[in-house]
């Protein structure tokens, strides 16, 4: 499969608990988009990173939610202590680095409920 | 103004019809626009990008672009029931990190 992955699809944490999610780009992608989509809403930005750097985080919440790109394995989004309202699906899109070339592929998401 | 605006819908039109999908977007966003396709549940799905003014066709899809206007849209002909799912409008910001901009999305129901 040469498409975007994340893992896992589904999870469920308690209020407090740390969620990690993962996302491994299409072969021969180094950029990674995170975006969350809450329940009856659109799809919101939050981080762009290319292997390890971050080059936009602007959608990030300022606390809680941190992201890393590392040389080697996937991309992982964190969020630390997390709430009700961080009950979202997650995705993961990725590019590649073709000039001229800016279409996002979208991963399967991971859906995070909180309790 | 929302950067990118889209009616959330539903859009209803029967088996076999012309579906007519819109968005506007503001001067923030970029030049690039996107067409996705999203199931209840599932990811997005692309279906056409367009960067120039005019229209774009692939298959029973044709995306036109309005620069002047700041309008883009979607047709799709021969409307079928598997069509019906929510549509996303995305342009790209100018800054051109290559993040995108999602409008609200169009429900489309295509009825038999």
């Amino acid at each position: 499969n040469a498409g975007v992955m994340q893992n896992p699809r589904h999870l469920v944490r308690r209020r407090g608990q740390e969620a990690r999610l993962r996302c491994s780009p299409m072969k021969g992608h180094s950029h990674v988009y995170w975006y969350r989509q809450l329940p009856e809403e659109g799809l919101k930005f939050m981080v762009y990173l290319q292997k390890e750097n971050i080059i936009d985080e602007s959608g990030m919440p300022k606390e809680r939610f941190s992201a890393e790109f590392p040389k080697e394995g996937p991309s992982i989004l964190r969020i630390q202590q997390v709430v009700r309202g961080d009950s979202a699906a997650y995705f993961c899109a990725s590019k590649g680095t073709t000039v001229g070339t800016d279409t996002q592929y979208f991963g399967p998401g991971t859906r995070l409920t909180v309790l | 103004q929302k950067e990118v605006e889209q009616n959330s819908g539903p859009l209803s039109v029967p088996e076999g019809a012309i579906a007519s999908l819109n968005c506007t977007y503001s001067d923030r966003v970029s030049q690039s626009f996107f067409w996705y396709r999203q199931y209840s549940g599932k990811s997005p799905e692309l279906i056409m990008s367009i960067y120039s003014n005019g229209d774009k066709e692939d298959g029973r899809f044709t995306a036109q672009l309005n620069k002047a206007s700041q309008y883009v849209s979607l047709l799709i002909r021969d409307s079928q029931p598997s069509d019906s799912a929510t549509y996303l409008c995305a342009g790209g910001r100018a800054s051109n990190t290559g993040k995108l901009i999602f409008g609200q999305g169009t429900t489309l129901q295509v009825k038999p």
